[in-house]
């Protein structure tokens, strides 16, 4: 069974930082493409970004880009997010999502969900 | 970046109600399209991907539709568990876009 579990939300100032983990089980972790997904509370859905296999390509919603990175240590199964520079406007579940099949952006698995809070 | 646009944004019906929530792309993405379902405080699950492919374990009431810019999401008959928010999305490039959700509604 596909399982997903985020972990490190929590209460964070304005400006501060925060690392976003996803522990993966149940399928070879090293052969799909992974994402980061949020939503704000009482909104829609929002990609962060998504990381490749290996690796070798990585993408992120403009937003995002310079203050967020992922990543992806195929040997321990997990999945990362590390996010600097946090706005109130970053309050939001984060969930870590499993493409279905290799490479592509189609989010067949889903997390729980962590709850970030960026307030003063 | 692709619009996703979901028609209506809510939408009231009843058990054994035939419902179609539609999703337009500000460009076309061929059949890289895939609907979510989402009920309160649980994650979204994966209904249909590529646009008519129905996901493992989705009941068959569920179905897609469309290609190029203009797709439609059906439950031919509605269940008590289908209510919910149901979400397109596009999968065709990045960054990775959502519409903005179809809240259905027991009437």
């Amino acid at each position: 069974e596909v399982q997903l579990v985020e972990s490190g939300g929590g209460l964070v100032k304005p400006g501060g930082s925060l690392r976003l983990s996803c522990a993966a089980s149940g399928f070879t972790f090293s052969t799909y493409s992974m994402n980061w997904v949020r939503q704000a509370p009482g909104k829609g859905l929002e990609w962060v970004s998504s990381i490749s296999s290996s690796s070798r390509y990585i993408s992120y919603a403009d937003s995002m880009k310079g203050r967020f990175t992922i990543s992806r240590d195929n040997a321990k199964n997990s999945l990362y997010l590390q996010m600097n520079s946090l706005r109130a406007d970053d309050t939001a579940v984060y969930y870590c999502a499993r493409g279905k099949s290799g490479g592509d952006y189609v989010h067949a698995y889903w997390g729980q969900g962590t709850l970030v809070t960026v307030s003063s | 970046d692709i619009q996703m646009t979901q028609s209506p944004s809510s939408l009231s019906a009843s058990v054994g109600d035939r419902v179609t929530i539609t999703c337009r792309a500000s460009q076309s993405i061929s059949s890289f399209l895939n609907w979510y379902q989402q009920k309160p405080g649980k994650a979204p699950k994966l209904l249909i991907y590529a646009a008519s492919s129905l996901q493992s374990g989705v009941p068959s009431r569920f179905s897609g539709g469309g290609s190029g810019t203009d797709f439609t999401l059906t439950i031919s008959s509605l269940q008590p568990e289908d209510f919910a928010t149901y979400y397109c999305q596009q999968s065709y490039s990045t960054p990775v876009t959502f519409g903005q959700g179809t809240r259905l509604e027991i009437k």
